[in-house]
């Protein structure tokens, strides 16, 4: 199984701050990375689908990028409702594994 | 829109089995792929696997095979996971995903509001 490891585990930043959350695969996953945002109590919600597509409806102050083995999440400028954890999905083989997360949280 | 609605939360004791629904609405259930995922609260997330609506073809994570199965009724636009022989292990919030097409890509991009199990004597 492929491996996904996210950094940090743990964020705290300012409202307004440049965020930026990494995942790394155990292997090349060919840009299969999808990035959720898990609200407490809620459903996981797609917020960029194969590293770099924002999905519909989504602020365009979320970004991804990344190829091979190495994938990031950036939040141009935080905002109080963005505080959740973060997960990275790799679809680019069964089966399919997500990253540990990060959570989020203002400072 | 598309909705996706799980059924409620179920107490189930040690060796049971009990079968999860997720009730779809606002698209073409016949021709879809849906996904079912387990999440043990605090913790991230596990693919447990898929199934087509079409054929009713699936496929698993090895982790889950014998413990989960996932049928379809195109009937009622539903989709079902069943989980049999359940441990403590077991308790987690399950969801269902829909695998849909966006632009060029198929991603999850609906998921219902998750059902949780929790199993104790």
């Amino acid at each position: 199984d492929i491996q996904m490891t996210q950094s940090p585990s743990f964020l705290s930043a300012s409202v307004g701050e440049r965020v930026t959350l990494s995942c790394k695969a155990s292997q090349n996953i060919n840009k299969y990375l999808d990035w959720y945002q898990q609200k407490l109590g809620e459903a996981p919600k797609l917020l960029i689908y194969n590293t770099n597509n924002l999905h519909t409806g989504i602020p365009s102050r979320f970004s991804g990028s990344g190829s091979g083995t190495d994938y990031t999440l950036t939040i141009s400028s935080l905002q109080p409702e963005d505080v959740a954890t973060y997960f990275c999905l790799q679809r680019n083989s069964w089966p399919w594994t997500f990253g540990g997360g990060t959570k989020l949280e203002l400072k | 829109q598309v909705k996706l609605q799980q059924s409620g939360a179920e107490l189930v004791k040690p060796g049971a089995s009990v079968k999860l629904s997720c009730k779809t609405s606002g698209y073409t259930f016949s021709t879809s792929y849906m996904s079912w995922f387990k999440q043990i609260p605090g913790q991230s997330i596990e693919w447990i696997g898929m199934i087509y609506a079409g054929d009713g073809g699936t496929g698993y994570n090895q982790k889950f095979k014998g413990k989960a199965t996932l049928t379809v009724d195109t009937s009622s636009s539903t989709a079902y996971m069943d989980l049999s022989s359940l441990t403590t292990e077991d308790s987690a919030v399950y969801f269902c995903a829909r695998f849909g097409q966006v632009q060029l890509f198929y991603v999850m991009d609906a998921w219902g509001q998750g059902a949780s199990v929790t199993v104790s004597s």
